[in-house]
């Protein structure tokens, strides 16, 4: 099993709607969670931590889910600029980290 | 501040040349990773630095991969005798102290 698994998607969304996407990892010890978001040749990019008690930044909510042992990202109003695909990380332990392969939102006019 | 940089952009080289793909991280930031990337792929950990301690060499795909980092700051990632499928963008990050990455914008390295 991975440690750490992403839908692949890719979510088709029109303008203005919400997307919600999950990420789950296998070690129950891991220890931070991060948001990245990769346009298409370009480096990633850190979105947002996620912190327990969950969290918000704009249009972005992040939540952790310790006991089932996810993570979610949900889009509000998605713009056009919200096309890319979205990368989970999950620290295991010091600077031992895992990547989902990314979830790729499309945002349609 | 500056942000990590690393050179080349792009590398053309041909089949069994060696290759040194270099990262500047940003100042004073202890822990230093290396990643690849394919076409369409997911990031493919390499190695890691971390202050003075022995890197994690775990990912590195066979013994033609080797990195170092000099002074706790400028690393080099070297490839010897280059294959097609070493192919890939060569991306560094450089890690903050609450263990966010910063991403430098790659090398794309094409073995012909």
């Amino acid at each position: 099993r991975k440690e750490v698994e992403q839908d692949p998607g890719p979510f088709n969304v029109p303008e203005g709607a919400t997307v919600a996407f999950n990420c789950t990892y296998s070690n129950s010890a891991s220890q931070s969670f991060f948001w990245y978001r990769q346009d298409c040749r370009k480096e990633p990019k850190l979105l947002m931590s996620v912190y327990s008690s969950g969290n918000e930044d704009g249009r972005f909510t992040a939540q952790l889910n310790r006991a089932s042992q996810y993570i979610s990202l949900l889009i509000r109003d998605s713009k056009l600029s919200d096309s890319a695909t979205y990368l989970c990380v999950v620290r295991i332990n010091d600077y031992k980290l895992s990547f989902g392969a990314g979830t790729t939102v499309t945002v349609r006019a | 501040g500056a942000g990590v940089s690393q050179s080349p952009s792009n590398k053309v080289t041909e089949k069994g040349k060696d290759v040194e793909l270099r990262c500047d991280p940003i100042s004073g930031h202890t822990a230093l990773y290396w990643y690849r990337q394919s076409l369409g792929q997911g990031l493919e950990f390499l190695i890691y630095f971390q202050g003075n301690s022995a890197p994690d060499k775990s990912g590195l795909p066979s013994d033609r991969f080797s990195a170092e980092r000099t002074g706790g700051s400028v690393s080099t990632l070297t490839i010897q005798r280059t294959q097609q499928e070493d192919s890939a963008v060569y991306l560094c990050a450089s890690v903050g102290s609450s263990y966010e990455q910063y991403f430098g914008p790659g090398t794309r390295l094409t073995v012909t």
